[in-house]
């Protein structure tokens, strides 16, 4: 079983649509977690970190639900350019690394 | 501030030739990685250095792989002989030493090995 599992999708949406993507990861160690970006040939960049309580970046809302092992990214009022890939990433199972541990992406196509 | 920068952005080689990766972190960052993605799998961790020691090297696939970070500063990987599946883009990602798992990454090298 994977650590990460993800959604590969794709998820084509319209603009202005709000679409949710869902990730479940098998660790229960986990510490950190986070959702990161990538676009079609570039890095990974940090799109935000979540926390049990939920937290909120403009449009983007992020939740983690450590019972269920189970983390979700919302996106409302949808973009041209928040097409990409979602990358759900677990960090910091303890120990001396910050190793990050990859799902394998959700791809998002928001349509105009 | 400048970002993490590597080289080559690509490298074409063929099977039992050698090739070396360079990452430069971000400037001040004691924390260096480097990861890798093969063709439709997952990104993956091969290994942390801090400074110049190797904190965790777990992800390393085989001997075939050598990492170095002389100085605690850019790190190379070296990869011989290459064999065909080596291909995929190696990442390279630097954080600070305040325990943040922020981690930045680089633009990648795409090797392919034929």
């Amino acid at each position: 079983r994977k650590e990460v599992e993800q959604d590969p999708g794709p998820f084509n949406v319209p603009e202005g649509a709000t679409v949710a993507f869902n990730c479940t990861y098998s660790n229960s160690a986990s510490q950190s977690f986070f959702w990161y970006r990538q676009d079609c040939r570039k890095e990974p960049k940090l799109l935000m970190s979540v926390y049990s309580s939920g937290n909120e970046d403009g449009r983007f809302t992020a939740q983690l639900n450590r019972a269920s092992q189970y983390i979700s990214l919302l996106i409302r009022d949808s973009k041209l350019s928040d097409s990409a890939t979602y990358l759900c990433v677990l960090g910091g199972y303890g120990g001396a690394t910050n190793k990050l541990i990859f799902g394998t992406g959700t791809l998002l196509a928001v349509q105009p | 501030e400048a970002g993490v920068t590597q080289f080559p952005s690509h490298s074409v080689i063929e099977k039992g030739q050698t090739v070396t990766l360079r990452c430069d972190p971000i400037s001040g960052h004691d924390n260096l990685y480097w990861y890798r993605r093969v063709m439709g799998k997952e990104i993956k961790f091969l290994l942390h250095f801090v400074k110049e020691s190797k904190q965790d090297e777990s992800g390393m696939p085989n001997n075939r792989f050598l990492a170095e970070r002389t100085g605690g500063t850019y790190s190379t990987l070296k990869v011989q002989p290459a064999e065909l599946e080596d291909s995929g883009v190696y990442f390279c990602a630097s954080s600070p030493r305040d325990g943040s798992y922020e981690q930045y990454f680089g633009p990648g090298t795409r090797l392919t090995v034929t």
